[in-house]
C-alpha cells in the first residue's frame, strides 16, 4: 500500500540553525501539507502547497518557514532559525486534488531544538 | 470561526467494553468529517470518514460513527474494545478548502 515517507524520524538541533524536513507524498497525489503537533496539543495545520506553490497556510507559517517541491518526488519544510518553540512533531500529508478525499500522513518527524 | 471540539480528554473503558468518543463540529455547512488515531510514537492513521450519504460509516479495525447534523456531532463507536485500541483519537473537519482542522484529542485508555 503506497504511504507518505518522512525523514528523519527525529532531528535535534541547536536554536538558530536551520532545519529541513523531508517527505515523500504518495506518488499520484497532488496536494502536499505540513501540520505540526507540539507535544501534548492538537494538530496544526501549516500549509498546502498545489501546482508548485502554496495555497494556503497558517498565521504560524511566517516569514521562517518556507516549503519547495525540489523535484517529481520530494516535498520539503525549511525552518529557516529555528526557536526553542518550533519543537514539535511535524507531519507531512498527501491527497488527490478532490475535494472528497482523505489525506494520509506520514509516521512524522519529532524536531527538538535545543 | 470554524472548529472541531472533542470534550472528552481521556477515556478508560474495560477491555470488552463499547466505547463512544465524541466530537462537536462549527462549520457554516456540512463538512467533510474524519476520525484519525494515533498510536504512541507513530502518525496518524484514518480511521473512517464522511462526505455524504449514509449518516452511519463503517471504518477499519470494527470502527464506526454516526454523523447527526442535528447535533453538529461525528461520534466514534466501537461495540467492544480491545486492549490494542489503546491509543489517541482525533476528529478533524475540512469544508471546501483542503485544510484539516483537528480536534484536541481524546487519549483511551483500556483496563485489562
Amino acid at each position: 500500500e503506497p504511504e507518505v515517507t518522512q525523514t528523519p524520524s527525529h532531528q535535534v538541533t541547536q536554536m538558530g540553525q536551520e532545519v529541513i524536513l523531508r517527505c515523500v507524498p504518495i506518488s499520484n497525489h497532488l496536494y502536499f501539507y505540513w501540520y505540526r503537533q507540539i507535544l501534548g496539543q492538537k494538530v496544526e495545520f501549516l500549509v498546502s502547497f498545489y501546482n508548485n506553490e502554496i495555497s494556503e497556510k497558517s498565521e504560524i507559517f511566517d516569514d521562517q518557514f518556507s516549503v519547495e517541491r525540489p523535484d517529481g518526488s520530494n516535498f520539503t519544510l525549511k525552518i529557516r532559525s529555528t526557536k526553542l518553540e518550533d519543537s514539535a512533531m511535524y507531519f507531512c500529508a498527501s491527497s488527490r486534488p478532490d475535494k472528497n478525499t482523505e489525506a494520509f500522513f506520514g509516521q512524522g518527524t519529532r524536531l527538538t531544538v535545543v | 470561526a470554524q472548529s472541531v471540539t472533542q470534550p472528552d480528554i481521556h477515556i478508560t473503558v474495560s477491555e470488552g467494553a463499547s466505547l463512544e468518543l465524541r466530537c462537536n463540529y462549527s462549520y457554516g455547512a456540512t463538512p467533510y468529517l474524519f476520525w484519525y488515531v494515533q498510536s504512541p510514537g507513530q502518525g496518524l492513521q484514518l480511521l473512517l470518514k464522511y462526505f455524504s450519504g449514509d449518516t452511519l460509516v463503517q471504518g477499519i479495525k470494527g470502527f464506526e460513527a454516526e454523523f447527526k447534523r442535528s447535533q453538529s456531532s461525528f461520534n466514534l463507536r466501537k461495540p467492544s474494545v480491545h486492549w490494542s485500541d489503546a491509543a489517541e483519537y482525533f476528529c478533524a473537519g475540512k469544508d471546501s478548502s483542503y485544510k484539516l482542522i483537528f480536534g484536541s484529542g481524546t487519549r483511551l485508555l483500556v483496563r485489562p
